[in-house]
């Protein structure tokens, strides 16, 4: 079936470095992206989303990228802090449609 | 903007109880609300779409009459697990629609002893 999943389950990183995130999807149709991020104990919170119709979009310290030709899809956070740490989970879907989501990634600011 | 609660936060309840959470959209009006579960360091499980106005739809292996969904307002979604054991023991999160984005609830812990 359809899925979408991340590579790694778990990164660290240290504290100011950049962070990538990877995700892959399997649904070529699928022409909306999100990357969500959640504390522990908390529910998911919006970071970036991306259309098909692009290959990039920026915003504050985080980069989303999209790869169509082999659905790829990854998030970059620049210049890490503490308070990133959490799981990130990229999911397709979007409008009327169900959400998938990935597996997710946690995410380990070391200092 | 695109803020949405969940009321109770967190919940402990005797086997065989029901139990009410709720989902509210604060400063958006959604047609369409979500109702997740997640076990611990797993991914979100979607349980039902909830629609205003109109019944629930349930992901397949989801009891209907056990997760009562009651879309009642364009900013009120309620999820009612009746009978509750301990096996429905997790942790609930609801999502509303905003445009083509999901935003979602802070989440309930509900515990059934």
């Amino acid at each position: 079936g359809e899925s979408v999943g991340l590579h790694l389950p778990t990164l660290s990183v240290q504290e100011g470095d950049n962070s990538i995130i990877n995700c892959a999807y399997s649904n070529s149709a699928s022409d909306y992206f999100i990357w969500y991020k959640q504390e522990s104990g908390k529910g998911p919170q919006f970071i970036i989303d991306i259309r098909s119709n692009m290959d990039k979009r920026q915003g504050q310290r985080v980069t989303v990228l999209l790869n169509k030709t082999v659905k790829h899809l990854s998030l970059q956070i620049a210049a890490t802090q503490p308070g990133d740490s959490a799981v990130y989970f990229c999911a397709e879907g979007g409008g009327a449609q169900k959400l998938v989501f990935g597996q997710g990634t946690r995410l380990t600011i070391n200092p | 903007g695109a803020v949405v609660s969940q009321h109770p936060s967190r919940v402990i309840c005797k086997s065989g109880t029901s139990v009410k959470i709720e989902c509210r959209s604060l400063d958006f009006q959604a047609t369409t609300m979500f109702w997740y579960r997640q076990f611990p360091k797993k991914s979100l499980m979607l349980m039902a779409t909830s629609n205003e106005g109109s019944k629930a739809t349930y992901e397949q292996g989801v009891e209907k009459d056990k997760f009562l969904i009651n879309h009642a307002s364009l900013t009120l979604s309620t999820l009612t697990v009746t009978s509750a054991h301990p096996e429905d023991s997790s942790f609930y999160i609801c999502s509303a629609q905003n445009g083509e984005t999901q935003y979602f609830g802070p989440g309930t812990r509900l515990l059934v002893l």
